[in-house]
C-alpha cells in the first residue's frame, strides 16, 4: 500500500526562523497533496494544499512545493510565530474518490 | 465548528466490552473516513465510505467494523477491547467532485476511548 515518510519527527526553530518540513511517499499515482495542522487537543486541520499539476504553492507565510519525479514535497513556514507551534501532517490521495493517507507527523516547537 | 460531529466525546470501558462510535459528516458530504490516533501517534486510516459503500480499507482489526446508513451518517463498532485499543477515534468527510480532485478533509473533534 502507500507508504508516506516525514521528516523531522520533531523540529524546534526560534521565533522569525523558517521551518521546513518534506515528506516522500511511495505511490507515483498520487495526485492530491494535503498538509494538515494539529494544536494540542484539537482536530486536524487543512491549512495549504497543492495538486500534481503544480510545482508551487504560496498563501502568506506557507508555502508547498512538489516535486512528482522524487516524490517529495514539503511545507516551509516563514517569520514562524509561537502560533505556529504543533504537529503537521503531510498526506496523499490518488483521485477523489481514494483514501487520504498521512504521514506519521512532525511536532513543531516556535521557541519566542 | 468543522460541521462534522461526533459522539461521544469521550468513553470509558472495561477489556472485553464492545462500543459504538457515531459520525454525522458535513451537510452534503458523501465521503466519511475514520481514523485512529493513539498517544502521540499519527492519523492511522481505517476506513471509508462513500455513499453508503464502503470504498476503502485500512489496517481495520476484524474486531471493528463500520457502516454508513442512508442518511449517510456513519458508526464504527468496536469489539473484544483490548488495553491498546485505548485512543482518539476521528471521523471526517469530504466533499467529492467528479473532474476536479478534491479532498479537504473536514474532521470531527473526535471520540477518546479510554479501555481499562
Amino acid at each position: 500500500g502507500e507508504n508516506v515518510e516525514q521528516h523531522p519527527s520533531t523540529l524546534s526553530v526560534q521565533e522569525g526562523d523558517s521551518a521546513v518540513i518534506k515528506c516522500t511517499y511511495s505511490d507515483s499515482a498520487s495526485n492530491y497533496f494535503p498538509w494538515y495542522k494539529q494544536e494540542l487537543g484539537k482536530r486536524p486541520q487543512l491549512i495549504i494544499d497543492i495538486r500534481s499539476n503544480v510545482g508551487e504553492k504560496k498563501d502568506q507565510r506557507i508555502a508547498v512545493t512538489l516535486n512528482k519525479t522524487a516524490k517529495h514535497f514539503s511545507l516551509h513556514i516563514t517569520e514562524t510565530q509561537p502560533e505556529d507551534s504543533a504537529v503537521y501532517f503531510c498526506a496523499v490521495k490518488k483521485t477523489s474518490y481514494d483514501k487520504v493517507i498521512f504521514g506519521p507527523g512532525t511536532s513543531l516547537s516556535v521557541i519566542p | 465548528d468543522s460541521g462534522v460531529t461526533q459522539t461521544p466525546k469521550h468513553l470509558i470501558t472495561a477489556t472485553g466490552q464492545r462500543v459504538t462510535l457515531r459520525c454525522s459528516p458535513r451537510s452534503g458530504d458523501l465521503s466519511v473516513y475514520w481514523y485512529q490516533q493513539s498517544l502521540d501517534q499519527g492519523l492511522q486510516f481505517l476506513i471509508q465510505y462513500y455513499n453508503g459503500e464502503e470504498r476503502a480499507k485500512g489496517n481495520i482489526l476484524e474486531r471493528f467494523s463500520a457502516q454508513q446508513f442512508p442518511d449517510l451518517h456513519s458508526e464504527l463498532n468496536l469489539s473484544s477491547l483490548e488495553l491498546g485499543d485505548s485512543a482518539l477515534y476521528f471521523c471526517a468527510s469530504s466533499v467529492v467532485t467528479s473532474g476536479r480532485i478534491t479532498g479537504e478533509l473536514f474532521f470531527g473533534e473526535g471520540s477518546r476511548l479510554t479501555v481499562l
